[in-house]
């Protein structure tokens, strides 16, 4: 069983749109969500990260929005650029399960030039 | 200050071999967690321990695979009598105790043939 999902195997935008990235979970006890973002043949690296005392965390050009009560997060990336193209993985923690993340399957953004 | 440090990068067993995969945290991390990515799927856990002891190893499989985290040295994750259906990336974390803090290494690439 899945705790946690990203729907969307890949999404392609052009370069200076919006990226929209979804990710949706099942498990009532995650309190704490985080976006990393993967190159080829590199690990993860962390992107942001929301706790589930907010709806909203922004830096930069990335924002993650967290709807709890729809258990659904989302990354907002603007203005998206070719560097950002990238596998992104969206990831829940449960106080006190140690940190342990529990990961989605990974969306591959693509970015147009 | 060098990050999570995993050798071998690339990882050549033939079926029946013993694989060993080591694991250096960031310097004053005490909390270490192994991941498995196969082809085309997300990161699922393995185990996460903490300085000689394994905490959680609900996501390894029962045979063949084993881990630990001495006082001194590396983390080792190591896969008996491996089978093809082994062959993945092995990433490992290391976080000082709160999600943000993980930090990944650049991951095993393992090969049965």
């Amino acid at each position: 069983d899945q705790q946690v999902k990203q729907n969307s195997p890949s999404l392609s935008v052009q370069e200076g749109r919006i990226s929209i990235l979804n990710c949706d979970y099942t498990n009532s006890m995650f309190d704490y969500f985080l976006w990393y973002k993967k190159y080829p043949a590199e690990g993860p690296t962390f992107l942001i990260s929301i706790s589930s005392i907010k709806d909203k965390n922004e830096d930069g050009r990335f924002t993650v929005f967290l709807n709890k009560s729809a258990k659904h997060l989302s990354l907002h990336i603007v203005p998206s650029q070719p560097g950002d193209s990238a596998v992104y993985f969206c990831a829940a923690s449960a106080r006190g399960a140690g940190n342990m993340l529990t990961f989605g399957g990974g969306t591959r953004l693509m970015v147009k030039p | 200050n060098a990050g999570v440090m995993q050798n071998p990068r690339h990882l050549v067993r033939r079926r029946g071999q013993e694989a060993r995969l080591r694991c250096s945290p960031v310097k004053g991390h005490s909390h270490v967690y192994w991941y498995r990515q196969l082809p085309e799927e997300g990161l699922k856990f393995m185990v996460y321990l903490q300085k000689e002891n394994i905490i959680d190893e609900s996501g390894m499989p029962k045979e063949r695979f084993s881990a630990e985290f001495p006082k001194e040295g590396p983390s080792i994750l190591r896969i008996q009598q491996v089978v093809r259906g082994d062959s993945a990336a092995y990433f490992c974390a290391s976080s000082p105790g709160f999600p943000d803090g993980y930090t990944f290494g650049s991951g095993t690439r393992l090969t049965v043939v």
